[in-house]
């Protein structure tokens, strides 16, 4: 199984700061990664696919990057609808295999 | 616009089967990969099961492989999943979610349904 390594678990932001979030998983995965944004008690959101590409609809202060094994959720100017958890999950196993990171939550500073 | 809506849970005891139900409106169906995802109480989220377009391969986390089964009816829409052998650690919601694009991500989710398996 690929595991996905997220961090940090947590993190306090204010308003207007800028966010990012990592992941990394255990084997390569070429781009195949993508981020969803869960609200309590709502669905996942898918926001960015194949590491960088913009789901549409999703606000432009929202990308992801790749460096090598890490991919990067950025968050360039933090909103108040914008406080939920983060999953990366990774889509690159065939057959179908996929995982998840365990998940970041970010809160009100 | 698409929707996906989920039934089926409910409160079960362990040992006892469940079948839940997503059913499927504004896309065309039978074109579309389609998943089970959970999250327990409190949890992350965990890909549970999918199954190809037609039906005809289907793929299980190894967490359930061997005690549920995905399947489809392209002819009605809607998604199955079969739970059986049901454990206290299959407590969880229950999204379907579909899979789109060449990286496989999943753009609609429906509002999940609760499985609770209790004593």
């Amino acid at each position: 199984d690929i595991q996905m390594t997220q961090s940090p678990s947590s993190l306090s932001a204010s308003v207007g700061d800028r966010v990012t979030i990592t992941c990394r998983a255990s084997q390569s995965i070429s781009s195949y990664l993508n981020w969803y944004q869960q609200k309590p008690g709502k669905a996942p959101k898918l926001l960015i696919f194949a590491s960088s590409s913009l789901q549409s609809g999703v606000p432009s202060r929202f990308s992801g990057s790749r460096s090598g094994p890490d991919f990067t959720l950025t968050i360039s100017s933090l909103q108040p609808e914008d406080f939920a958890t983060y999953y990366c999950q990774q889509s690159y196993t065939d057959p179908p295999e996929w995982t998840f990171g365990q998940g970041t939550k970010v809160e009100i500073k | 616009q698409v929707q996906l809506v989920e039934s089926g849970g409910g409160v079960v005891q362990p040992g006892k089967s469940l079948r839940l139900s997503c059913a499927a409106s504004g896309f065309s169906f039978s074109s579309y990969f389609m998943q089970w995802v959970r999250q327990a109480p409190g949890k992350g989220l965990e890909w549970v099961a999918a199954v190809s377009y037609d039906g005809d391969k289907k793929y299980y986390a190894d967490s359930v492989k061997g005690r549920f089964t995905i399947s489809r009816d392209n002819a009605k829409n809607t998604l199955y999943l079969q739970t059986n052998s049901l454990r206290d650690d299959d407590t969880a919601v229950y999204y379907c979610a579909r899979e789109a694009g060449a990286s496989n991500y999943f753009d609609y989710w429906g509002q999940g349904t609760l499985v609770t398996v209790s004593s």
